[in-house]
């Protein structure tokens, strides 16, 4: 059985810190791995994705992956209030790309002014 | 990117009966997919659809419960059947389109 597991939170941290959001998977042939954001009554959108080990940025949003640990983690920097939400953390099911996603249940993260 | 609507919104219905969601995308995807997502939880990939073959569905879920049609390339409807309270709960369809997986604003469903 495939698994991705997330503390659930609430993460809460001040604005302007860092706030680091972990994911553990089961599946050692996983290869991908997104990074979702999911506004309180909305639709999730992707924000990061990471194949390879080491660390991707993409603006405020650092992306580390850890093969041989089977850790994903998500960093934002600088948190701004509108970054409040609940992330999650997706693999693939059956080593595949994207579409047949397996979550985990999310971290909410709270930023206050 | 890809821009997905669902019908209804949300709907409340009663126990025994059957609710038909639809899904639109404004462009052509082979697959497209039916998740779940239950209060509190994360979500669930109910099955997915391709145009021209049955839906293929993930451990758990059956044909009987959650029919699904996809008529073409744009479209594609998911049939809760026999509700439940259980039942209760956010459908999403979802596509992948140029790398990037997309998700509708999701149909809320309350089974009394």
């Amino acid at each position: 059985q495939k698994e991705v597991e997330q503390n659930s939170g609430p993460l809460s941290v001040p604005e302007g810190a860092i706030a680091s959001l972990n994911c553990t998977y089961s599946d050692r042939g996983s290869q991908s791995f997104f990074w979702y954001r999911q506004y309180s009554g909305k639709s999730p959108e992707l924000i990061m994705s990471i194949y390879s080990n080491g660390d991707k940025e993409d603006g405020r949003f650092t992306a580390q992956l850890n093969k041989a640990s089977q850790y994903v983690s998500l960093l934002i920097r600088d948190s701004q209030p509108s970054d409040s939400a609940t992330y999650l953390c997706a693999v693939p099911r059956g080593g595949g790309s994207q579409g047949n996603l397996i979550f985990g249940k999310g971290t909410k993260l709270s930023v206050k002014p | 990117s890809a821009v997905i609507s669902q019908k209804p919104s949300r709907d409340i219905c009663q126990r025994g009966t059957s609710l038909t969601i639809q899904c639109q995308v404004d462009s052509q995807v082979t697959m497209m997919f039916w998740y779940r997502q239950q209060p509190g939880q994360s979500l669930t990939l109910i099955a997915t659809a391709n145009q021209g073959s049955e839906a293929t569905y993930e451990s758990g879920f059956v044909i009987d419960k959650f029919p699904i049609s996809r008529p073409n390339l744009t479209f594609s409807t998911l049939t809760v059947s026999n509700m439940s309270p259980e039942d209760s709960s956010i459908y999403l369809c979802s596509v992948v389109y140029t790398d990037t997986q997309y998700f509708g604003p999701g149909t809320r469903l309350t089974v009394l």
